[in-house]
């Protein structure tokens, strides 16, 4: 089983849809949760962190279900320079701290 | 906010010859860095954890010998691919953290190489 897993789709929807992406996490040490936002040959870059509590910024809203080893994101009111592939990312604990990422899941808007 | 240059951002070169890739963050002091190789529709791999001053430490299946990383100040790390050949073409991103990677990452826009 991959550490990190997500549907990497392609997911398609129009412009001012929601949309929602889920990722799951196999070691149950884990201690952050980050989805980053990865552009077609660029590097990624940190959309939000993710609390255990939820959290909102704007558009998105990430959520944390620890005892399912859970994460999701959702978009709101989607745009198309929301087009990119979303990447799930935990950070595990112990004295090798590194993040474990996913592969990734493509977002096309269209118009 | 945190920016972490890369040069060069793209590199063609030839069998057998060696690459080195520099790291740098600009307006910050990066005590650790790390080093991520990323193929064509895969996830980014960690290669190597890189503290200033001190030996790299490699992720398991990495080749120490074949990619030197080098962390002499707290703003530079160089990753040097030595006789690079067609397997190793693949997007290497850096990034950098102020305290060992329990926080955020800032990642270098990336360098892409081709070994032809």
């Amino acid at each position: 089983r991959k550490e990190v897993e997500q549907d990497p789709g392609p997911f398609n929807v129009p412009e001012g849809a929601t949309v929602a992406f889920n990722c799951t996490y196999s070691n149950s040490a884990s201690q952050s949760f980050f989805w980053y936002r990865q552009d077609c040959r660029k590097e990624p870059k940190l959309l939000m962190s993710v609390y255990s509590s939820g959290n909102e910024d704007g558009r998105f809203t990430a959520q944390l279900n620890r005892a399912s080893q859970y994460i999701s994101l959702l978009i709101r009111d989607s745009k198309l320079s929301d087009s990119a592939t979303y990447l799930c990312v935990v950070n595990v604990a112990g004295n090798n701290r590194k993040l474990i990422w996913g592969l990734g899941t493509s977002l096309a808007v269209n118009p | 906010g945190a920016v972490v240059s890369q040069h060069p951002s793209w590199v063609i070169c030839k069998s057998g010859t060696s690459v080195k890739i520099e790291c740098r963050s600009l307006d910050f002091q990066a005590t650790t860095m790390f080093w991520y190789r990323q193929f064509p529709k895969q996830s980014l791999m960690l290669m190597a954890t890189s503290n200033e001053g001190s030996k790299a430490t490699y992720e398991q299946g990495v080749e120490k010998d074949k990619f030197l990383i080098n962390h002499a100040s707290l703003t530079l790390s160089t990753l040097t691919v030595t006789s690079a050949h067609p397997e190793d073409s693949s997007f290497y991103i850096c990034s950098a953290s102020t305290s060992g990677g329990r926080e955020t990452q800032y990642f270098g826009p990336g360098t892409r190489l081709l070994v032809l």
